[in-house]
């Protein structure tokens, strides 16, 4: 069974960047063709989408955001990361990685991880 | 505001059947397939449906998933209080190339 669980801080502060890692248990993220997801979800609204590392290392970001955001992996800890630079207020929010088999089909979730940005 | 639009609430009674719609344009639902997502207050969401219309193995046959050209339905019926829950409808914007996501619909159980 595949689990995915975020760590990172909970509070940043404004103009600094948010960093969070999502750590990988049950299935290695170099295999079997998935992609590696980070949503958000702002406190009372909707799921956001940032974007993805694939497998191999090739990335998608959110036009919205791409401007501010990285994705990568780190195949030694099984892990992949997410940066977002320049953070504001609008930045608090759930960040959630998630697995994709497909784009849009996210199979495996994160419990989530609140961040403030304060 | 979101690409994909999800009326903001629905209701129901148990052992009632609701329909949840997502209404979206020729360059995502109409090109793209649909997915659904249901999310229990305080958790993660969690995969309903599939390719507009394929349930994960573990989702009971209550829950049915539809696409007509630029829309799709969400179906439930027997209606029951554990369904009560926050619904969300993504698929793939071609002219974006992302994922988008509707409002979500929040279903109350009466």
């Amino acid at each position: 069974q595949v689990q995915l669980r975020e760590s990172g801080p909970g509070l940043v502060k404004p103009s600094e960047t948010l960093s969070l890692t999502c750590t990988v248990s049950g299935g290695s993220v170099i295999s079997g063709s998935y992609y590696w997801n980070w949503i958000r979800q702002s406190p009372g609204e909707g799921l956001v989408w940032i974007g993805y590392v694939y497998y191999s290392g090739s990335t998608t970001y959110n036009p919205s955001l791409k401007s501010r955001v990285t994705i990568s992996l780190d195949t030694s800890m099984n892990q992949f990361s997410l940066k977002l630079t320049s953070a504001t207020d609008a930045d608090t929010a759930v960040y959630f990685c998630v697995r994709s088999y497909s784009l849009g089909h996210f199979d495996y979730w994160g419990q989530g991880a609140l961040v403030t940005v304060s | 505001q979101s690409v994909l639009t999800q009326p903001p609430s629905a209701s129901g009674t148990p052992g009632q059947r609701v329909t949840i719609s997502c209404s979206g344009s020729g360059s995502n639902i109409g090109n793209s397939y649909v997915y659904w997502y249901q999310q229990l207050p305080g958790t993660a969401p969690k995969l309903l449906i599939y390719r507009n219309d394929q349930r994960p193995s573990g989702v009971p046959d209550r829950f049915s998933g539809s696409k007509s050209g630029t829309s799709a339905s969400l179906a439930i019926s027997g209606l029951r209080s554990e369904d009560e829950a926050d619904y969300h409808c993504a698929s793939w914007e071609h002219s974006l190339s992302a994922v988008v996501f509707g409002g979500g619909t929040k279903l109350t159980v009466l």
